[in-house]
């Protein structure tokens, strides 16, 4: 099966510490997206990255969240000191270019709790 | 901003009865739809799509309508299974095809 990959599926992380996501798109995908689902909410867009270059991360919070997605490697969504307000799903999706019915695919998502 | 409505939280539906989940958007650039299914624990599953040049597409049991003019789509399960129960979700892209999701109906079938 070479769908979407993330990893951890579980992420516990104190106050202040880092948390780092990873996703892997699916074969041949060169763009991935990352959501977040807060609690009882939809999906929130956050950043959409192409290969070595984030293309729109109009909805990451200006502080504290970065990502990238190298040549060679999975994506990471990084996000440094933690806050409880950062407990959250957080899903990647990958689709393989824009233009047209371009569905994206999701990962099974990271769920982060901090402490 | 919500660009994207569900506004049903939850429905309950009879096995074998017609589950009808309903989407607003306020945003007329929109110009393509996707509903989504979601299982707890996993991500969302693509379901069906309706570009905005149709007002109908159907795939299986599965059927999306679209009023441009109410901005208003719906999903339609006939018949409705047990596997059916989960949590559906419309988008919509925007831009660069980022999506913009609505807060998703939790879909329940009573066996």
């Amino acid at each position: 099966n070479a769908g979407v990959m993330q990893n951890p599926r579980h992420l516990v992380r104190r106050r202040g510490q880092e948390a780092r996501l990873r996703c892997s798109p699916m074969k041949g995908h060169s763009h991935v997206y990352w959501y977040r689902q807060l609690p009882e909410e939809g999906l929130k867009f956050m950043v959409y990255l192409q290969k070595e270059n984030i293309i729109d991360e109009s909805g990451m919070p200006k502080e504290r969240f970065s990502a990238e997605f190298p040549k060679e490697g999975p994506s990471i969504l990084r996000i440094q000191q933690v806050v409880r307000g950062d407990s959250a799903a957080y899903f990647c999706a990958s689709s393989p270019g824009i233009g047209g019915e371009n569905e994206q695919f999701f990962g099974p998502g990271t769920r982060l709790t901090v402490l | 901003d919500q660009q994207v409505k569900q506004n049903s939280p939850s429905l309950s539906v009879q096995e074998g009865r017609i589950s009808i989940l309903n989407c607003d958007y306020t945003n007329s650039m929109f110009d393509y739809f996707l509903w989504y299914k979601k299982y707890p624990a996993e991500g969302p599953t693509f379901l069906i799509s309706i570009s905005s040049i149709k007002d109908k597409n159907e795939d299986g049991r599965f059927t999306v309508f679209l009023n441009k003019s109410a901005k208003h789509l719906s999903l339609h399960i006939v018949p409705s299974q047990p596997g059916d129960s989960a949590v559906y979700f419309c988008a919509a892209p925007f831009g660069n095809e980022k999506l913009t999701f609505g807060t998703g109906t939790r879909l329940t079938i009573i066996p």
